[in-house]
């Protein structure tokens, strides 16, 4: 079954350290997203990329880093600039055509900061 | 700046009652897309409807449906006779069609209501 596929599911760093989310999907759609979700608050854009080898910051996107460099994969590196990276985070996908598309969501990966 | 608000942050009936989620959206243009999606406990989030700005008609789908009413820049939804398998948090989204075509760049989430249904 097509789908996307988000690892790890549940992730714990120490302070200071870098850490990968990774994000893979196999609908052959073209445009692929990263959402932060906190408690109470929604979910916030973080990157967002329509085509391999380029992407957009979102609305949060300070702390964070992403590359695109094959159609499948979209991986999110938190960083240590990243303030409070304690959140859920949610990988999306999407084809692109004119008007706005349907979002197909991953399971999410939960990362704790200790 | 588009937004979407959802006034009612949890929500908590019995089995069987009706119950009528809240979305109030802003936005100044024209052509716009409007989302609902459901979060279960499992955390992945899944895709209910998408509603263009040049459709104000009503839908129903089973127990559920959707109205729509530019007029109060409004998309509510209604779950009838809700099950408990209903609990979840329930996202409105919204999308401005891009200039662009594309329309691939992301959308504007309100901050979820999180319906509980006790049995």
């Amino acid at each position: 079954d097509g789908g996307i596929t988000q690892s790890p599911k549940y992730l714990f760093r120490k302070e200071g350290q870098n850490v990968t989310l990774s994000c893979e999907q196999n609908l052959n759609h073209d445009a692929m997203y990263w959402y932060r979700q906190d408690p109470g608050q929604g979910l916030r854009l973080i990157y967002y990329s329509q085509i391999v080898n380029d992407f957009q910051k979102g609305d949060i996107a300070e702390g964070y880093s992403v590359s695109r460099e094959k159609k499948e994969s979209f991986p999110l590196t938190v960083t240590s600039a990243q303030k409070n990276p304690t959140a859920f985070y949610l990988c999306a996908s999407s084809g692109i055509r004119s008007g706005a598309n349907v979002l197909t969501f991953g399971a999410g990966s939960r990362l704790t900061v200790l | 700046a588009q937004k979407v608000t959802q006034a009612q942050t949890e929500i908590s009936v019995v089995e069987k009652e009706d119950v009528t989620l809240d979305c109030v959206y802003e936005t100044r243009d024209t052509t716009y897309y409007l989302f609902w999606y459901k979060q279960p406990p499992s955390g992945e989030l899944v895709f209910l409807i998408r509603r263009n700005s040049f459709d104000e008609q009503n839908e129903i789908s089973g127990r559920y449906s959707w109205n729509f009413q530019k007029s109060t820049s409004s998309f509510n939804f209604t779950i009838t006779a809700s099950q408990v398998v209903d609990s979840a948090v329930y996202f409105c989204a919204l999308s401005e069609a891009s200039y662009s075509g594309g329309g691939a760049d992301g959308l504007t989430f309100g901050k979820g209501t999180h319906l509980i249904i006790q049995p």
